[in-house]
């Protein structure tokens, strides 16, 4: 299967700074890749959409101006958490659309990003 | 937009005993259902999917049925063994709608020995 990698895979940082997160699909080109949040014992939130070359569309209640998202080649998306607050601390996953498995719709999960925000 | 309830919230079995998790979507246009199997701090795995042309699909000890009519689908795990133990997720997505997952809101599936 199609892999996807993320790094760092965890994180933490002093209250106000900004951290960046990268995901990448290694072995296939991902037109499309979605960041999602994941707060203790709850499920997956999507905040995000990232297509490549373009800008990124933000779910409701997402400030698109604290996650900055880039979508820069095919195998490479950045979450940029600005001015990072203890309230943002979560499990951040991002997922990888392979063209190549349209038909399938599958999308291939990241390992994750653990931010913890002090 | 879409919306997955998912239940049970917890579900524990008798290793060998069958479970059953169960999702209702309120989107007609979804089209795509996967299934997928989280451990603690790692990624969701897909352990089965499911298209709106298909009733059922069924792969080893893991099937997925799918009622369009009622807008449910359902996940049924046979020969529960300890490693099936794990939070299992729920998802819908429209291919025309550009295959966004929504999430159904996982259950915790313990398989006692």
């Amino acid at each position: 299967g199609a892999v996807v990698s993320q790094h760092p895979s965890r994180v933490i940082c002093k209250s106000g700074t900004s951290v960046k997160i990268e995901c990448r699909s290694l072995d296939f080109q991902a037109t499309t890749m979605f960041w999602y949040r994941q707060f203790p014992k709850q499920s997956l939130m999507l905040m995000a959409t990232s297509n490549e070359g373009s800008k990124a569309t933000y779910e409701q209640g997402v400030e698109k101006d604290k996650f900055l998202i880039n979508h820069a080649s095919l195998t490479l998306s950045t979450l940029t958490v600005t001015s990072a607050h203890p309230e943002d601390s979560s499990f951040y996953i991002c997922s990888a659309f392979s063209f190549r498995d349209r038909e399938r719709e599958t999308q291939y999960f990241g390992p994750g990003t653990r931010l913890l925000v002090l | 937009g879409e919306n997955v309830e998912q239940h049970p919230s917890t579900l524990s079995v008798q290793e060998g005993d069958s479970a059953v998790i169960k999702c209702t979507y309120s989107d007609s246009a979804s089209n795509y259902f996967p299934w997928y199997k989280q451990e603690l701090g790692k990624r969701p795995q897909l352990i089965i999917d499911i298209r709106s042309n298909v009733g059922e699909k069924k792969d080893q000890r893991i099937a997925v049925t799918l009622n369009k009519t009622a807008k449910h689908f359902s996940l049924h795990i046979t020969e529960t063994q300890p490693e099936d133990s794990a939070v299992y997720f729920c998802a819908a997505s429209n291919g025309a709608a550009g295959n966004k997952l929504t999430f159904g809101g996982g259950t915790r599936v313990l398989v006692k020995p």
